[in-house]
C-alpha cells in the first residue's frame, strides 16, 4: 500500500469547516483512499473512501486531486464530538495498514 | 448495516493466563477478518489476518504461538493471548469487510483492552 502523510495536530473551531489534508504521492492506480477516525479507547470509525471521484456522505466529503496524490476531508460543520485522530489509507483492498494521523481537536 | 462486535470491552488477567477474545460480524458475513494491536499514544498495528477455515496469516514478528486465531464460522474469529505477560496489554482490535460492493469499507470492532498483571 502506497504511504501517506499527514500533518500530526490540528485545531478547528466548532462549527467551522475542518479540511484534513493527506499527501499519497505513490498511490497506485487500484488502491482506494481511505479515511477513518479513532476517538480515544474506541475503535475506529469508518467515514468516506474514494477512488478518484469526490465522494460526499452524511458524515464528509472527500475530496481527490486529479492525479490522485493528494486528497482532503472536509468535515463541513465541526462539532465538539468531532475531536480524534483522523487517518487516512490508501489501499487496494486488502488490510488496513494505519499510520499515525492527524490528531483534530474542534474547540469552543 | 455493517456491525461488528467486539467481546469483552476489558479483561484484566493474571501474568500466565490465557485470554480469549471474540470479534462476531452481526449482519454480513466475513470471510476474512483482520486483527490489530494498539499500544498508548500509538497507531494499529497489523497483527494477523484471520481466514475463515483455514490458517491465519501473521505479520511479521507476531508469534503465532502465542497468539492463537481462529475462524470457524463466517461471523466469528478468536484471538487467544497464551500465557500473557505484562507486556502484552494492549488495546486488540478486530475488522472485517462487509464486501459485496459494501460502501462501509472496513468495520472495526469496538476493541478490547486488556491488562496483565
Amino acid at each position: 500500500d502506497a504511504k501517506t502523510t499527514q500533518p500530526p495536530s490540528m485545531d478547528c473551531a466548532e462549527g467551522r469547516a475542518a479540511n484534513l489534508p493527506c499527501n499519497h504521492s505513490t498511490i497506485s492506480g487500484n488502491e482506494y483512499v481511505y479515511w477513518y477516525r479513532q476517538i480515544h479507547s474506541q475503535g475506529p470509525q469508518y467515514i468516506i473512501h474514494g477512488l478518484k471521484n469526490n465522494e460526499t456522505n452524511e458524515m464528509a466529503s472527500l475530496i481527490i486531486t486529479e492525479d490522485r496524490k493528494s486528497s482532503t476531508l472536509i468535515l463541513p460543520h465541526a462539532t465538539l464530538r468531532d475531536t480524534a485522530v483522523y487517518y487516512c489509507i490508501a489501499s487496494s483492498g486488502y488490510a488496513l495498514n494505519f499510520g499515525k494521523g492527524t490528531s483534530l481537536l474542534v474547540t469552543p | 448495516g455493517a456491525v461488528v462486535s467486539q467481546h469483552p470491552s476489558w479483561v484484566i488477567c493474571k501474568s500466565g493466563t490465557s485470554v480469549k477474545i471474540e470479534c462476531r460480524s452481526l449482519d454480513f458475513q466475513a470471510t476474512t477478518m483482520f486483527w490489530y494491536r494498539q499500544f498508548p499514544k500509538q497507531s494499529l498495528m497489523l497483527m494477523a489476518t484471520s481466514n475463515e477455515g483455514s490458517k491465519a496469516t501473521y505479520e511479521q514478528g507476531v508469534e503465532k504461538d502465542k497468539f492463537l486465531i481462529n475462524h470457524a464460522s463466517l461471523t466469528l474469529s478468536t484471538l487467544t493471548v497464551t500465557s500473557a505477560h505484562p507486556e502484552d496489554s494492549s488495546f486488540y482490535i478486530c475488522s472485517a469487510e462487509a464486501g459485496g460492493g459494501s460502501n462501509y469499507g472496513y468495520t472495526f470492532g469496538s476493541g478490547t483492552r486488556l491488562t496483565v498483571v
